[in-house]
């Protein structure tokens, strides 16, 4: 089956301690991408990645890191998490065009509820 | 600078009647927009797509949209609407023209169909 998985789903942490949240897809997209969802904001998006090794920021990504060493995972790293941090996460990947524009549509997870205290 | 408005935050409507999301945008260049669904506890849906061509767009679970270029709108529409289209629903947009990767998301509207 297709699909886009995160993990944790769920998180209670504290400030200041490193944490990942995993994306992996199954498609052989070229095009990860990270999103933060919160109240009356949208979707807003963190970091994103046309290709292995290729990385750009996106409208917020301050407080985050992304690697993409392997085609199918996009891990979001909080070196130092802080509570404006907590919010409903999700990662997409898509296929990109040869152009390098994507009108793909995304595949989405089912989001990662992360709480910072 | 690409932006979508989402102006009504919930819409209410009764099964089996019309119904109607309003999207409008504001890209430089051509536009590729796109409606996704939400459902509770779950990531978005990809609902339908305009990239160009036919400014009526079919999609998914008897949805469709309608791109006006003049008024920069991309509305969802729905001739008769289920309990079960009750979710959040976006509307996106890309620069097809600039290279700007990044997709930009609406707030959200919220659909509330009654039986």
């Amino acid at each position: 089956e297709a699909q886009v998985t995160q993990n944790p789903r769920y998180l209670i942490t504290v400030t200041g301690k490193k944490l990942t949240v995993t994306c992996s897809q199954n498609m052989n997209h070229e095009y990860m991408s990270w999103y933060r969802q919160d109240p009356g904001l949208g979707l807003r998006q963190i970091y994103y990645s046309m290709n292995v090794e290729v990385t750009d920021k996106g409208d917020v990504p301050e407080g985050y890191k992304v690697s993409r060493k392997e085609k199918r995972n996009f891990p979001l790293i909080l070196e130092s998490p802080s509570p404006n941090q907590t919010s409903l996460y999700f990662c997409a990947s898509s296929f990109v065009q040869g152009g390098g524009y994507s009108n793909q549509p995304q595949h989405f997870g089912d989001g990662t509820r992360l709480s910072i205290l | 600078a690409q932006s979508v408005a989402q102006p009504e935050d919930q819409v209410n409507v009764a099964e089996g009647n019309p119904l109607t999301v309003k999207c409008t945008y504001s890209v430089s260049g051509n536009p590729y927009l796109f409606w996704y669904v939400q459902y509770p506890n779950r990531g978005l849906q990809f609902l339908l797509k305009y990239i160009t061509g036919d400014n009526l767009v079919k999609g998914s679970y008897g949805f469709e949209a309608e791109f006006n270029k003049s008024q920069t709108s991309f509305h969802l529409k729905k001739p008769s609407a289920l309990v079960s289209d009750s979710a959040l629903y976006f509307c996106a947009v890309r620069d097809g023209d600039t290279g700007r990767r990044a997709l930009t998301f609406g707030s959200g509207t919220r659909l509330q169909v009654q039986p």
